[in-house]
């Protein structure tokens, strides 16, 4: 099975860069050539919602502040200026070993210095 | 709009069973898989489950083989989870998804989550 494994994260100072790293225990490309791995952010009390698909492709309601890359089996979500609403939980998930399953990174927790 | 909103959850003895359902609005819900995943405690996420459209296939984290089954209606909008011979390490809040396969895999709507607790 895949693991994801996600750094963790020093105490953010408002409007300084974030980043943080998903690494996979094996490369993420599909047979189809494509790299099925989000990102999803976990606010406090909040379902997750997701960010990021496909390693770099940022959904519309996500602000430009964030963005991602990657590939094979590292991968990176940044933000540039962090805000105090990004408080909360990053998650990197895989698609690509779906069937049978996904699997979900541990968990970074972003918070406020 | 669209909108992933769940029922069920509670409270159940080990050994029981609960349902949860879910329902899909402001998309075409029989266009969609639909997938649960769950959250103990303090803890990070973990697939459970999800059905194809037309409910012809159904995959399953190895934990819950056997003692969750996921089903849908889509003349409803629903898709429930049964989950039977509840353990402890059921305890979770629970959440569905609409998964996005589009070119793509990934869960793009959530529901608000139900808490299950199992425990005598």
């Amino acid at each position: 099975d895949i693991v994801l494994t996600q750094t963790p994260l020093p105490p953010v100072t408002l409007g300084q860069p974030a980043s943080i790293s998903c690494r996979s225990s094996q490369s993420l490309v599909h047979s189809d050539g494509n790299t099925y791995l989000s990102w999803l952010q976990q606010r406090p009390g909040q379902p997750p919602r997701l960010l990021i698909y496909k390693v770099s492709n940022r959904i519309a309601a996500v602000p430009d502040r964030f963005s991602a890359s990657g590939a094979g089996t590292d991968f990176t979500l940044k933000i540039s200026r962090v805000e105090a609403e990004d408080v909360g939980v990053y998650y990197c998930m895989q698609a690509t070993q779906f069937p049978p399953m996904y699997t979900f990174g541990q968990g970074t927790k972003l918070e406020i210095k | 709009e669209v909108q992933v909103v769940q029922s069920g959850g509670g409270l159940v003895q080990p050994g029981g069973s609960l349902r949860l359902s879910c329902t899909g609005s402001g998309f075409t819900f029989s266009n969609f898989w639909m997938t649960w995943v769950r959250q103990a405690p303090g803890k990070g996420l973990e697939w459970v489950a999800n059905i194809k459209q037309d409910g012809s296939a159904k995959f399953y984290v190895d934990s819950v083989k056997g003692r969750f089954t996921v089903s849908r209606d889509n003349a409803k909008n629903l898709v429930f989870l049964q989950m039977n011979s509840l353990r402890d390490e059921d305890t979770a809040v629970y959440y569905c998804a609409r998964e996005y396969k589009n070119n793509d895999d990934s869960f793009d709507y959530w529901g608000q989550g139900a808490l299950v607790t199992v425990s005598s």
